[in-house]
């Protein structure tokens, strides 16, 4: 069965430093996700992709912040300058496309610790 | 904003009991998502609910959604220690399809 994969499962950063957080949606998915997970709390949308463009942002998502789909399979997010509180599970979605019911599957995450 | 709230926040049950979680919002939603996650992993679709009134059954596992599609109920037969885990409801915005806000979540501990 298909499945949206992430990487890597763990990353360990300085703070002020950039990480990129990888995912591979399932193939023939069109609209990518991107949700952050704190420790305890509740999942957070942070944004949604669509035909190479943001097509939907929180108010979490900001400057710091930056999404790519570089090539047909990867979708990347990227953190500037993390901080502290970057610390979190981040997960990658993906669902089929337009109309639908937007069902999103979600990879394993990738848990970010920020030191 | 879209908040859903679940409740109860946790819960805490013999095997065997029969069990009901609520997604509530004063916000109505195109269609609400049920997934339950596991520590360390991502959330897994369960089911997903479009219709007001809906009513899906999923094994023991039966949804429902309300008739104005603001709410959401899981309800559990005969749970099982199998069926531990956190449950959390995600509502679809009417407005844009692809932004979908989740619930905090209720936390289903089954006792053998």
């Amino acid at each position: 069965e298909p499945e949206v994969t992430q990487t890597p499962s763990h990353q360990v950063t300085q703070m002020g430093q950039e990480v990129i957080l990888r995912c591979v949606p399932i193939s023939n998915h069109l609209y990518f996700y991107w949700y952050r997970q704190i420790l305890g709390q509740k999942v957070e949308f942070l944004v949604s992709f669509y035909n190479n463009e943001i097509s939907e942002k929180s108010e979490i998502f900001d400057d710091q912040f930056s999404v790519e789909r570089p090539d047909g399979s990867n979708f990347t997010l990227k953190i500037r300058s993390t901080k502290l509180e970057d610390s979190a599970m981040y997960f990658c979605a993906s669902s089929e496309g337009m109309g639908g019911h937007n069902e999103q599957f979600f990879g394993p995450g990738t848990r970010l610790t920020v030191l | 904003t879209q908040l859903l709230e679940q409740s109860p926040q946790f819960l805490s049950i013999q095997e065997g009991e029969n069990l009901t979680v609520y997604c509530n919002s004063s916000s109505v939603f195109s269609s609400l998502q049920w997934y339950r996650q596991e520590p360390g992993e991502g959330p897994v679709l369960l089911v997903t609910v479009v219709t007001g009134g809906e009513v899906k059954k999923l094994k023991r596992l039966t949804f429902q959604f309300g008739d104005a599609r603001k709410d959401s109920s899981l309800h559990i037969t005969a749970a099982q220690p199998g069926d531990t885990g956190l449950y959390l409801c995600a509502g679809a915005s009417l407005y844009n399809n692809n932004d979908m806000r989740f619930g905090a979540g209720t936390r289903l501990t089954v006792k053998p």
